[in-house]
């Protein structure tokens, strides 16, 4: 089956730095994706990564290793407005989104 | 990008009834879907409506309990008949724009059903 795993919750520090990993095992692979969700809003898109490697975008960047199935997102410098879920999705090979149950991420002062 | 809205935003409805979730588009796109998404949870695929098509419904989901139009390709419609408390959820429209296949997200509908 299609399975995609995540942390249900991590904890961190204002100003610090914050890995959220996501392993996962679809029927094939068109890309991975990272979605910011704040509570009561909608997912907004924040990465996309399709070859392996790092791909940096400001105070965030994701990272993919497809032999190992395995993604990260890093956010550094951490401020009280990323709390919020962040949810991993892959794209199978019907370009379907797959999504996972996502990480609540707690910033503390 | 695009920008995306829905209506209504929020809704409380009783047990028996239905309610239709309209989206809308600022732009033209050929694929558009539908998710739920429960409290705590993850995402939830329903169907995926392509204009010209009959929408495809994900296993769980059936059309006489969900059904959708896709009139053109700026706009949606997802019913949810014959309401029970089981469908309180956030029901949500999305679309994809281009490469690489980014999915753009409208503000969901907040549905109680009592």
């Amino acid at each position: 089956g299609q399975n995609i795993d995540q942390p249900t919750e991590m904890t961190a520090t204002e100003g610090a730095i914050v890995q959220i990993n996501c392993t996962y095992q679809t029927s094939g692979f068109n890309g991975l994706f990272w979605y910011q969700q704040h509570a009561g809003e909608a997912p907004t898109f924040l990465s996309y990564n399709v070859l392996d490697g790092l791909e940096e975008k400001g105070r965030f960047s994701s990272f993919l290793s497809r032999s190992k199935g395995y993604s990260y997102l890093l956010l550094k410098e951490l401020q009280m407005k990323d709390s919020a879920s962040y949810l991993c999705a892959v794209m199978d090979s019907n370009y379907q989104l797959i999504w996972g149950a996502g990480t609540k991420l707690i910033i503390k002062p | 990008s695009a920008v995306i809205s829905q209506k209504p935003s929020r809704d409380i409805c009783q047990r028996g009834t239905s309610l239709t979730i309209q989206c809308q588009v600022d732009s033209q796109v050929t694929m558009m879907f539908w998710y739920r998404q429960q409290p705590g949870q993850s995402l939830t695929l329903i169907a995926t409506a392509n204009q010209g098509s009959e929408a495809t419904y994900e296993s769980g989901f059936v059309i006489d309990k969900f059904p959708i139009s896709r009139p053109n390709l700026t706009f949606s419609t997802l019913t949810v008949s014959n309401m029970s408390p089981e469908d309180s959820s956030i029901y949500l429209c999305s679309v994809v724009v281009r490469d690489p296949y980014e999915q753009y997200f409208g503000p969901g509908t907040r549905l109680t059903v009592t």
